[in-house]
């Protein structure tokens, strides 16, 4: 079983909706990263928390350290939002999940 | 600032065959790492070097080398590629070693074994 379990694997969404990502993981940590990676392959930090909730624009992490889950969600979500979202767990290292790719159209 | 730098982007390699990936960053960062990114798997960690001077094995470390220049510049080599390393790499710097530290990546490099 992975460490980090992110879901859904595939996501579709119009113009305009809330978007929510998921993240489980079965390790102790000390902190949680979200990140996005663009289709052209950079990947860039968008948060990182070790608990509670953080906000930069239209985009929104929480965590629940007790269930071990995090959830990544945008509002009014935009085609330029299109890309991979990374979930990663810090220990002494980063364990990184597999990625939700989401395809938003107009 | 560039951030994170990685030469070169794309490199096709036949079996056997020996390269060094390139990577530097300029904002004065104490830990350099390099990652493999593969279809269906998260990126996985093949060093790491905590700070000048200092490199350590990740995840996947075999068929690799690694050297930290300086601190700016840590660098990967394949001795004699295989296909299995056909990948994306990406090297990354934070200020501190743990997972508590944002980490900033390049822009990767798609290699390609034949």
């Amino acid at each position: 079983k992975n460490e980090v379990e992110q879901s859904p694997q595939n996501l579709t969404a119009q113009e305009g909706e809330f978007i929510t990502i998921n993240c489980s993981y079965s390790v102790g940590i000390s902190a949680l990263h979200w990140l996005q990676q663009h289709p052209g392959g950079g990947i860039v930090s968008l948060f990182m928390l070790s608990s509670g909730k953080k906000k930069h624009g239209r985009l929104i992490a929480t965590i629940n350290i007790q269930e071990k889950h995090s959830s990544l969600h945008i509002t009014a979500s935009h085609p330029r939002d299109s890309a991979v979202y990374i979930c990663a767990v810090a220990t002494d290292k980063l364990i990184f999940g597999t990625g939700t790719r989401l395809q938003v159209f107009p | 600032n560039a951030g994170v730098t990685q030469t070169p982007k794309f490199q096709v390699l036949k079996t056997g065959q020996s390269m060094t990936l390139q990577c530097a960053q300029d904002m004065n960062h104490n830990s350099m790492y390099w990652y493999r990114q593969d279809p269906g798997m998260g990126l996985r960690l093949i060093y790491y070097s905590a700070s000048e001077g200092t490199t350590d094995k990740g995840e996947v470390p075999n068929g690799y080398n690694v050297s930290r220049l300086n601190k700016r510049e840590f660098s990967l080599r394949l001795e004699s590629a295989a296909p299995s390393q056909t990948s994306v790499y990406f090297c990354a710097s934070s200020e501190g070693l743990s997972g508590d530290y944002e980490q900033y990546f390049g822009p990767g490099t798609r290699l390609t074994v034949t």
